[in-house]
């Protein structure tokens, strides 16, 4: 069965420190994608990345990057140098690319990341 | 490029009561996603159309929700009638197409049931 788990509920930091936020899937496919979403106050869910299962090559955009690793199903999220503006949900979701192939995508509990001034 | 519509964004009703939500996606986009995002909990997937077509209601409340995208285009969600653990945010999203595709959400409606 598919999962999503991000065990950290919420982090505090202060300004300019890095954050990495976790992430472990399970999935019994072999081709899939995973995402990270950004939830800030307002409501609205924000694309971040997606990353596909044969591509295990880190991403790095801006203070944003991401570490996967398909040996330990995990697919972190680190901000380096936190501004307040970095404070929101974030959630990691999988999608399974097998014979349903909807794009339906399953979310993890979400992170919930405070950066104080 | 405008993003995905919806409305109302918030809504109180009485438990027994009835409640529509409207979506609009991104022009073009074949794929619309219903969730719902109950409190501190990240969100999951009630409906999903391709085009006017359903593709997976499997976690849809059949009894009680219903949905319908009428011309491939705009899509109304509704409860009737609304118990108090549907209080939740309900997101529309949509993506250009099904599978891969990422998918870009809306606001949401934050609906509480009293």
């Amino acid at each position: 069965a598919q999962k999503v788990t991000q065990a950290q509920t919420e982090i505090s930091v202060v300004e300019k420190e890095d954050v990495t936020l976790d992430c472990v899937y399970e999935t019994r496919d072999t081709t899939y994608y995973l995402f990270w979403y950004k939830q800030p106050p307002s409501g609205e869910l924000v694309f971040l990345i997606r990353r596909n299962s044969f591509d295990e090559q880190n991403e790095i955009s801006g203070r944003y990057s991401w570490n996967f690793q398909k040996s330990t199903s995990s697919f972190n999220f680190t901000i380096t140098a936190s501004q307040v503006v970095d404070s929101a949900v974030y959630f990691c979701a999988l999608s399974e690319f097998g014979s349903s192939n909807t794009g339906k995508l399953i979310f993890g509990q979400g992170t919930t990341l405070q950066v104080k001034p | 490029e405008a993003g995905v519509a919806q409305s109302p964004r918030y809504k109180i009703i009485e438990k027994r009561q009835s409640v529509a939500f409207w979506c609009n996606p991104i022009s073009g986009h074949a794929t619309l996603y219903w969730y719902q995002q109950i409190l501190g909990q990240g969100p999951k997937l009630l409906i999903q159309f391709q085009n006017n077509g359903v593709v997976d209601d499997s976690q849809l409340p059949k009894d009680r929700f219903s949905a319908e995208r009428l011309k491939g285009v705009d899509s109304t969600l509704k409860i009737q009638p609304a118990k108090l653990e549907d209080s939740a945010v309900y997101l529309c999203a949509s993506s250009l197409d099904f599978g891969s595709y990422e998918q870009y959400f809306g606001p949401g409606t934050r609906l509480t049931v009293t």
